[in-house]
């Protein structure tokens, strides 16, 4: 199955400052999904983004499916965007299933 | 409210005992999946289901069984619980053909002692 790597595993920033979360995976992919898990252990779904940009507030992702990675940008981050930032790739191509990287935990100093 | 809905939030067994966690959507989505999530290890999947009547194995399913009897309802089920069993468990949906992004539950908090 494929493999999925994130980094960095941990990042503190001051409020207000720019950062970019990177997943790479190691096979082709139909289907790439980024999440944040809140504080209190929620799991939302953030982007549905197999290939391209989307945009949604002060959140973008970007997907380069040819070259395998995907990156995350939060830009003029807000307290409340503290948590861990995980992205999923398809265990196999085609499949529902997926596989999850290890996280970035993102921690937003006041 | 349209969702995922787990029970329950909090559990602690004694080493030995079983129980069944509930999960349940209202969202009509085929695809249902149970995860464990532990420590600096991500979320690794148990067991899934594609539809009614259908399951199958994920990556760590030992000691846990599932059953699909309707599209609404994936029931996981510990048999006789470890104290590696000791986790958060996730159940997530989505429609089939990856069309749309994962919704999860709550989660459910299990200490095995």
């Amino acid at each position: 199955g494929i493999q999925v790597e994130q980094s960095p595993p941990d990042l503190i920033l001051q409020e207000g400052a720019n950062s970019t979360l990177r997943c790479n995976f190691s096979d082709s992919v139909n289907n790439l999904q980024w999440f944040h898990q809140n504080p209190w252990g929620q799991l939302i779904n953030l982007f549905y983004i197999p290939s391209g940009t989307k945009q949604n507030g002060r959140l973008s992702a970007t997907t380069v499916a040819t070259e395998r990675y995907s990156l995350l940008y939060i830009s003029s981050s807000q307290t409340t965007d503290s948590g861990v930032y995980f992205c999923a790739a398809p265990t196999n191509f085609g499949n529902e299933k997926l596989t999850f990287g290890t996280g970035t935990r993102l921690t937003i100093i006041p | 409210n349209a969702g995922v809905t787990q029970t329950p939030k909090f559990q602690v067994l004694k080493t030995g005992q079983s129980m069944t966690l509930q999960c349940a959507q209202d969202m009509n989505h085929e695809y249902m999946s149970w995860y464990r999530q532990d420590p600096g290890m991500g979320l690794r999947l148990i067991h899934y289901s594609v539809g009614a009547g259908i399951t199958d194995q994920g990556e760590v399913p030992n000691g846990y069984n599932v059953s699909r009897s309707t599209t609404e309802d994936f029931p996981l089920r510990l048999l006789s619980a470890a104290p590696s069993q000791t986790s958060v468990y996730f159940c997530a949906s989505s429609y089939r053909g990856q069309t749309y992004g994962y919704t999860f539950g709550s989660g459910t908090r299990l200490t095995v002692v």
